[in-house]
């Protein structure tokens, strides 16, 4: 099955600076990756989420960036605001065989005022 | 539009007892899913239902099962609790299988195993 590891597990920024999350993943043939936010004892949410007909893919202070060949992508928030604080996970999914989503171990991401 | 909801909220459990946790959506999805999350290991999948009258094993089926009783409720069970399975239980829904669409979570049950 999908294996995705995501890196790093904590991160901490100054208000202001850029945050980058890493994740890669196993399957070759996994097509859809969503980062999903989820703060102290909410749900998770979805951010943004890229296919793999794309690149790249920008959502006013957010964007996600695809490198199938490598089988990576990452996570870039700009402009760090106190409100970035949560959890952030990364997913891959197959939606030829199945509709599963196999989650990163998730990135803490702390910003400081 | 409440979109996923799952009940109850919170739940404490002996060891060796049996519970059933609700979830709904009202978003006409075709798909379902069930997750625990626990510390440091993100969101690992313990069943799904792909489409009503369909239910797979997931990533950690061991000790629960499910029930797709319709197209709108998709329920969990837990046979005989044990410890191990403390946890925060999701509930979430896509729309249509096979397109990759997005997955809206519910609020989470939190259940605590004695």
């Amino acid at each position: 099955g999908e294996n995705v590891e995501q890196h790093p597990s904590t991160l901490s920024v100054q208000e202001g600076d850029s945050a980058v999350i890493k994740c890669t993943y196993s399957d070759s043939a996994s097509n859809y990756f969503p980062w999903y936010k989820q703060e102290l004892g909410k749900r998770p949410q979805l951010i943004i989420d890229i296919r793999s007909n794309v690149g790249e893919k920008k959502d006013q202070r957010i964007a996600v960036t695809l490198n199938k060949t490598a089988k990576h992508f990452s996570l870039h928030i700009t402009e760090t605001q106190p409100e970035d604080s949560a959890v952030y996970f990364c997913a891959a999914s197959n939606g030829l065989n199945d509709y599963k989503l196999s989650f990163g171990a998730g990135t803490t991401v702390t910003v400081r005022a | 539009n409440a979109g996923v909801t799952q009940t109850p909220k919170f739940q404490v459990l002996k060891t060796g007892q049996s519970m059933t946790l609700q979830c709904a959506q009202d978003m006409n999805h075709n798909s379902m899913y069930w997750y625990r999350q626990d510390p440091g290991m993100g969101l690992r999948l313990i069943y799904y239902s792909a489409s009503e009258g369909t239910t797979d094993k997931g990533e950690v089926p061991n000790g629960y099962n499910v029930s797709r009783l319709n197209k709108r409720e998709f329920s969990l069970r837990l046979e005989s609790a044990a410890p191990s399975q403390t946890s925060v239980y999701f509930c979430a829904s896509s729309s249509q299988p096979g397109t990759n669409q997005p997955q809206h979570f519910g609020d989470g049950t939190r259940l605590s195993i004695l």
